[in-house]
């Protein structure tokens, strides 16, 4: 199977919402790494975790190695929110990619 | 701030031009990648690189050739550009955490 699976591939929520995005891996990753994409196309770093919690804000992040996933928290979504999401992880010597989570927040 | 420019920005060019996207790194990291995004897909791997002098095949290598002439420097080369090869291109150094270029928009028409 694929290396990262995530989900959902779309979320759609109205503001001041909470939701979560999950990444699933098949195999032990040594960290995981969280992308927001704008508006513009511009990745943008949210998390690098290499184990354990990472706050920002109204986002907090989770990777559990062992159990071999991470989440992705949104509190309080804003309108400025909106946009894909994605989890990297490497392995092997190649860095691996979710698919992406399209957000849309509604007001 | 680790920084990554990459060059141009935007380009348009011909069926059977030759195109190249330049990437510079400003991190000194030995890893340097090169990914190509379609609408409403995520990130495919090309070429990446290991430091100076190497090169490797990621995913979707085909009609792509890469070039690594220094730590801060790696070039993805289309040798004979193909409309199928519209897309936005991203360029990233990575030492552990990934850090990516603005991107770059290609049409070739």
């Amino acid at each position: 199977g694929m290396p990262v699976e995530q989900n959902p591939p779309a979320l759609s929520l109205y503001e001041g919402a909470d939701s979560g995005l999950r990444c699933n891996f098949s195999t032990t990753m040594k960290s995981v790494q969280w992308f927001q994409q704008n508006h513009r196309g511009r990745l943008i770093t949210l998390f690098y975790l290499a184990q354990g919690t990472k706050e920002n804000g109204r986002l907090k992040s989770t990777f559990n190695s062992k159990e071999r996933y991470s989440t992705l928290h949104i509190k309080d979504a804003q309108l400025e929110d909106s946009g894909t999401y994605f989890c990297a992880a490497p392995n092997n010597n190649r860095i691996f990619f979710g698919d992406g989570t399209q957000l849309v927040v509604k007001p | 701030e680790a920084a990554v420019t990459q060059s141009p920005r935007n380009k348009v060019a011909v069926t059977g031009g030759k195109v190249t996207l330049s990437c510079n790194q400003t991190n000194n990291h030995n890893n340097m990648y090169w990914y190509r995004q379609d609408t409403g897909h995520g990130l495919r791997l090309i070429h990446y690189s290991y430091g100076a002098g190497s090169t490797e095949k990621g995913d979707i290598p085909d009609g792509y050739k890469a070039s690594r002439p220094s730590q801060e420097n790696f070039s993805l080369i289309l040798e004979l550009a193909t409309p199928s090869q519209t897309s936005v291109y991203f360029c990233a150094s990575e030492a552990g955490q990934l850090y990516f270029g603005e991107g770059s928009k290609l049409t070739v028409l």
